[in-house]
This record gives structure tokens, C-alpha cells and sequence, in this order.
């Protein structure tokens, strides 16, 4: 168990819909990132948050949303849903944002157990 | 350009044998991280070991130990002792400077197949 929680674990829904999906990171880190995992894209980074603030952006589309709260946890928010929007979302968290401490400090990131998102 | 590259798509070993999983990057940020993390079956990704660009030895976590070869841009996982429940799909992954913030940029992945 790597502490980091996502809800729900499965969802289905239909294109057109929008759903949330939810992640709460380790106790203490400050750093939230979304990756999607699908099989023709492979493992994508799609945003890091920071302590409540965007810090990095990547391959996300503007139909997609994130935003991190006051309590650490972060919410995707997925609209206008199409049939390729179909993947596994994964939450990740650090402790900081970045190359904190130097070069070599690790800052690994501990992943949820991902959402599976199929839309129908 | 592919910035991880894992040119194996899959790979089986003898149970209790070493295998290697090759991982070539890109990058010309002189300040980098390189993981390995592994995905079973069941989904979730775990992390495995950590390699940082100024690191002079090669990381060990365990069974596992990462070969890195800074000249040549890789950075092999070797798993000793090879166990059933090492089977499982492999990825390779960068991070660069800190510009960047801490986003991670993965290879496909190794499917690793352990036999009994």
C-alpha cells in the first residue's frame, strides 16, 4: 500500500458525461500529480500540483480539469468524454516539487492504485 | 523525439535466474533522476529503485540493482534471483530539472514473464 487513495476505482459512463475523480496523497507530501495510462498512448503525465498551485503541465487536453485543495487532495475532472478518453488515471505524490535538496534526492513518487475510466 | 526507450516489449527468465530490463534515455539536462517502477496484473504501479544523474554508485534496493551507464545513456534494472511474482510489466522513467517540476516521462514497458 503505498498511502495514496483514488476514487472510485472503477467508472463507466457514457460519451457526452462528465465525472470527477478523486485523490488524496500520502500524509506530509505536498505534490500531486495525474497520469493516464492507455494502451495506445501508453503512461502519460498530465499535471503536477504543488501545496494548492499548478506546477507542471503536460499532454492535457482542455477538456480536462484539475485543481489541488487546501487539504492536499486534488480532483480530475473529466468532460465532453469520448470513447478514447477510455484508460487507467493515476494519482501520484511526493514530498516536494522538484529536485528538492539537490541533485540525487530522489523525490520518488508513490502512486494510488489508479481509476479505471471506460466510456461507453 | 522518445526520451525513455526499453527496447525489449517482453522478457522471460528461469525462476531464480538474473535478468536485465534495458532502459536507454535522452536528455541534456545534466541534472536528472532515473526510476524503475513495476505493474503487475492487478494494476497499481510500484516503485522500485531510484538512480540521480550525480550519483556515483549504482543504486541497490534488494534483488534489485539498476546498471547505470552514464556515457551510453542507460540505465538497466537487473533483478537477481528471480521469483514468480516477479512477473509483471517494467517501466523505465525520467525526470529532468527541476524547470520541468517533477514530471515523470515513462518508456512502453517490459513485460517480464518468470518460469517455474
Amino acid at each position: 500500500d503505498s498511502g495514496v487513495t483514488q476514487t472510485p476505482k472503477h467508472l463507466i459512463t457514457a460519451t457526452g458525461q462528465r465525472v470527477t475523480l478523486r485523490c488524496s496523497p500520502r500524509s506530509g507530501d505536498l505534490s500531486v500529480y495525474w497520469y493516464q495510462q492507455s494502451l495506445d498512448q501508453g503512461l502519460q503525465f498530465l499535471i503536477q500540483y504543488y501545496n494548492g498551485e499548478e506546477r507542471a503541465k503536460g499532454n492535457i487536453l482542455e477538456r480536462f480539469s484539475a485543481q489541488q485543495f487546501p487539504d492536499l487532495h486534488s480532483e480530475l475532472n473529466l468532460s465532453s468524454l469520448e470513447l478514447g478518453d477510455s484508460a487507467l488515471y493515476f494519482c501520484a505524490s511526493s514530498e516536494e516539487a522538484g529536485l528538492a535538496g539537490g541533485p540525487g534526492t530522489g523525490n520518488e513518487q508513490f502512486f494510488g492504485p489508479g481509476t479505471r475510466l471506460t466510456v461507453l | 523525439a522518445q526520451k525513455i526507450t526499453q527496447t525489449q516489449p517482453g522478457m522471460f527468465v528461469q525462476e531464480k535466474e538474473a535478468v536485465t530490463l534495458d532502459c536507454t534515455y535522452d536528455t541534456s539536462d545534466p541534472s536528472y533522476g532515473l526510476f524503475w517502477y513495476k505493474q503487475p496484473s492487478s494494476g497499481e504501479m510500484i516503485f522500485l529503485i531510484y538512480q540521480g544523474s550525480y550519483d556515483q554508485q549504482n543504486a541497490t534496493e534488494g534483488r534489485y540493482s539498476l546498471n547505470f551507464q552514464k556515457a551510453r545513456k542507460s540505465a538497466n534494472l537487473v533483478i537477481s534471483a528471480s521469483q514468480l511474482g516477479d512477473s509483471a510489466m517494467y517501466f523505465c522513467a525520467m525526470r529532468e530539472g527541476q524547470e520541468y517540476g517533477n514530471k515523470l516521462v515513462f518508456g512502453a514497458g517490459t513485460i517480464l514473464r518468470v518460469k517455474s
